[in-house]
């Protein structure tokens, strides 16, 4: 168990529709991400909450997509107007710890399959 | 800009014999490296990391990994590989340092780890 949870682990959609998705660790930590991973590829950074504050937008990260991460704790992604090469498994991770002992902690992901 | 190279796709392995999977970065200023795994159906998690110091890394599960500046290579090795050990594995480097932790992650596009009986 890495402490973050997703949902849900898995959403299909029609492609136009919208999408939420939703990060909760285990407990409040200063520092979460989200991150994209396509077939046969690593995982590719999408944006990093430093508490509320949103810091850090990938070019990745069209006007279609939006994050916020409330009260600093849960955080959700939102795809809108889905398109077909959305579909990916996004993956949030927070980090724990600082200098040698810190290392991020990755959930399960949500699956997306557009339509 | 800083990028990962895994050269290989895929690695077939007999049980109990040693492995070594690639990883190649480039970066224009100094680097921290990580080595994750993902197992079926999980998340990612990290095996080891290189930040400073010794060269040779080792991380959880038997595997150790070597930082070698001059080939800009990170090399992840086990010396006897268990059934257990099949799995995506993804190389990582970061050139900053921000808030008391290596961030902005580049990945590569991982390895597949086959381990045959």
């Amino acid at each position: 168990d890495t402490g973050v949870s997703q949902n849900p682990r898995h959403k299909i959609t029609k492609r136009g529709q919208n999408v939420t998705f939703r990060c909760d660790p285990i407990s409040e930590h200063n520092r979460l991400y989200w991150y994209r991973q396509t077939l046969g590829q690593g995982p590719e950074f999408l944006t990093y909450f430093q508490n509320e504050a949103q810091l850090e937008k990938s070019r990745l990260l069209s006007d279609r997509f939006s994050a916020e991460r409330p009260k600093g704790s849960f955080s959700t992604l939102e795809i809108q107007r889905t398109e077909q090469g959305d579909s990916a498994m996004y993956l949030c991770a927070y980090r724990r710890g600082a200098a040698t002992n810190e290392k991020l902690f990755f959930g399960s992901g949500t699956q997306l399959s557009v339509l | 800009a800083q990028s990962v190279t895994q050269l290989d796709s895929q690695v077939p392995v007999f049980e109990e014999a040693p492995v070594e999977l690639r990883c190649n970065y480039s970066s224009s200023v100094s680097v921290y490296l990580f080595w994750y795994v993902q197992y079926p159906n999980q998340g990612l998690q990290l095996l080891l990391k290189y930040l400073s110091g010794s060269t040779l890394v080792k991380g959880i599960n038997g595997f150790e990994a070597e930082f070698n500046k001059s080939q800009t290579s990170f090399h992840l090795r086990k010396p006897s590989v268990h059934i257990s050990d099949t799995a995506e594995y993804f190389c990582a480097v970061s050139d900053r340092w921000a808030g008391g932790g290596a961030d902005g992650l580049t990945f590569g596009k991982g390895t597949h780890l086959i381990i045959q009986p």
